[in-house]
């Protein structure tokens, strides 16, 4: 059972312009969301976090927006950069320490 | 340096053999955390520590993998009569401390090392 999913496995986007990444969950019991990008051969990096309390969290270029009712949570970056090219994984927890994770979607930023 | 330490970077072993997996968290960390990446997928939350002792270790696949960490620090993750099916991405993370269960409180950001990447031939 998938508790967080990612239905997009690939986004291809010019450089400059905005990415939006889509993750949606199942779990109500979830309030904290997490988003991190992975290099290859690297570890997940943590990019930014969004607690149920709020709708939005904004950090430089990276934006996560939650939607509650919808279960859906969105990272968006602006502008976008070709260095931004990598796996980006949501994640979920609940009032415990173990994080879900969505499968991931590859992102690639055209020059 | 000041992330997370995991080595070996990379294992190969035959089927049968008993592994064993280092992780060594950021300085000042509680908590510590394993997670296996298989390809194409998302990692998969192993066990937790809050200082020594295994807070959840529900995720473990089996009783073939055991977890410790003896003096709250460095952690070792032990995988007995490994079969090719355990062949993945082995992911150590920590962060400043576990989320209160009973609490609501904030929570903390994992940070991840690169992992192992374990070959069972």
């Amino acid at each position: 059972d998938q508790q967080v999913k990612q239905n997009s496995p690939s986004l291809s986007v010019q450089e400059g312009r905005i990415s939006i990444l889509n993750c949606d969950y199942t779990n109500s019991m979830f309030d904290y969301f997490l988003w991190y990008k992975k290099y290859p051969a690297e570890g997940p990096t943590f990019l930014i976090s969004i607690s149920s309390i709020k709708d939005k969290n904004e950090d430089g270029r990276f934006t996560v927006f939650l939607n509650k009712s919808a279960k859906h949570l969105s990272l968006h970056i602006v502008p976008s950069q070709p260095g931004d090219s990598a796996v980006y994984f949501c994640a979920a927890s609940d009032r415990g320490s173990r994080l879900t994770f969505g499968e991931g979607t590859q992102l690639t930023v055209n020059p | 340096g000041a992330g997370v330490s995991q080595t070996p970077s990379n294992k190969v072993t035959e089927k049968g053999k008993y592994v064993e997996l280092r992780c060594d968290p950021i300085s000042g960390h509680t908590a510590l955390y394993w997670y296996r990446q298989s390809l194409g997928q998302g990692p998969e939350f192993l066990i937790y520590f809050q200082g020594t002792g295994a807070a959840d270790d529900s995720g473990l696949p089996n009783d073939r993998f055991f977890a410790v960490r003896p003096e709250g620090s460095v952690s070792t993750l032990k995988i007995q009569r490994t079969e090719r099916g355990d062949s993945a991405v082995y992911l150590c993370a920590s962060s400043l401390r576990a989320r209160d269960r009973v609490i609501r409180s904030t929570g903390q950001p994992q940070h991840f090392g690169d992992g192992t990447r374990l070959s069972i031939l």
